[in-house]
């Protein structure tokens, strides 16, 4: 079974500051992809970005980038310049390919509040 | 455009009631999920189905049916064997393999009383 643990149940960060939102995750499979999701209080699930088991290097999206560990089982991610409208709940997630099972494994997620 | 839709945004029920909850890609993705959010909680994948006319449990399907009889539809229906209904429900499709990315609709927020 995947496990996705997301330590930080909120945060507070100051507009055009770096923010990094902690991510930790266990599975027996050596075969995976993680994935970062943003959902603004409309609901919606924003992908953001992703990184493969496999990768070597860390994925980067405009603002984004993943810090993937992958002997410590780290995927955080990382927010450059953050703005107002960053405030959201970010979720880390995990998929698995074959043994039977499909679907994202989903931490509990992070609020982050931009503050101006 | 492509996307999903899901309907209704709202949904209000009695108890007792059956609901079925919508849910349309047009995106051609062949495996189509349903997951429920509770406040301050993650998701929880309730069904997902890889292929047409085949589904398979999640982690908390109790309570709940699903049927693919098409591509595009992934309907859900919540019965009266729910015991905690009221939540928010959001649909969701991709492509097959550990690096595709589930895309989602807008969700249906269910309220029962």
């Amino acid at each position: 079974a995947q496990k996705i643990t997301q330590t930080q149940p909120g945060m507070f960060v100051q507009e055009k500051e770096a923010v990094t939102l902690d991510c930790t995750y266990d599975t027996s499979d050596p075969s995976y992809g993680l994935f970062w999701y943003k959902q603004p209080s409309s609901g919606e699930m924003i992908f953001l970005i992703y990184q493969g088991s496999y990768d070597q290097q860390n994925a980067t999206e405009g603002r984004y980038s993943l810090n993937f560990q992958k002997a410590r089982k780290s995927a955080n991610l990382v927010i450059s310049a953050s703005q107002l409208g960053d405030s959201a709940m970010y979720f880390c997630a995990m998929r698995v390919w074959g043994g039977g099972a499909d679907g994202l494994t989903f931490g509990k997620g992070t609020h982050l509040i931009i503050q101006p | 455009d492509g996307g999903i839709t899901q309907s209704p945004k709202y949904l209000f029920r009695k108890e007792g009631q059956n609901v079925t909850l919508s849910c349309e890609q047009n995106l051609n993705h062949d495996a189509m999920y349903w997951y429920r959010q509770d406040p301050g909680q993650g998701l929880r994948l309730i069904y997902y189905s890889q292929i047409v006319n085949d589904f398979q449990k999640g982690d908390i399907a109790e309570g709940y049916s699903v049927s693919r009889e098409k591509k595009e539809s992934f309907p859900l229906t919540v019965t009266s064997a729910q015991k905690n209904p009221t939540a928010f429900y959001l649909c969701a499709s991709s492509f097959q393999g550990r690096n595709s990315p589930l895309h989602f609709g807008n969700g249906t927020r269910l309220t029962v009383t």
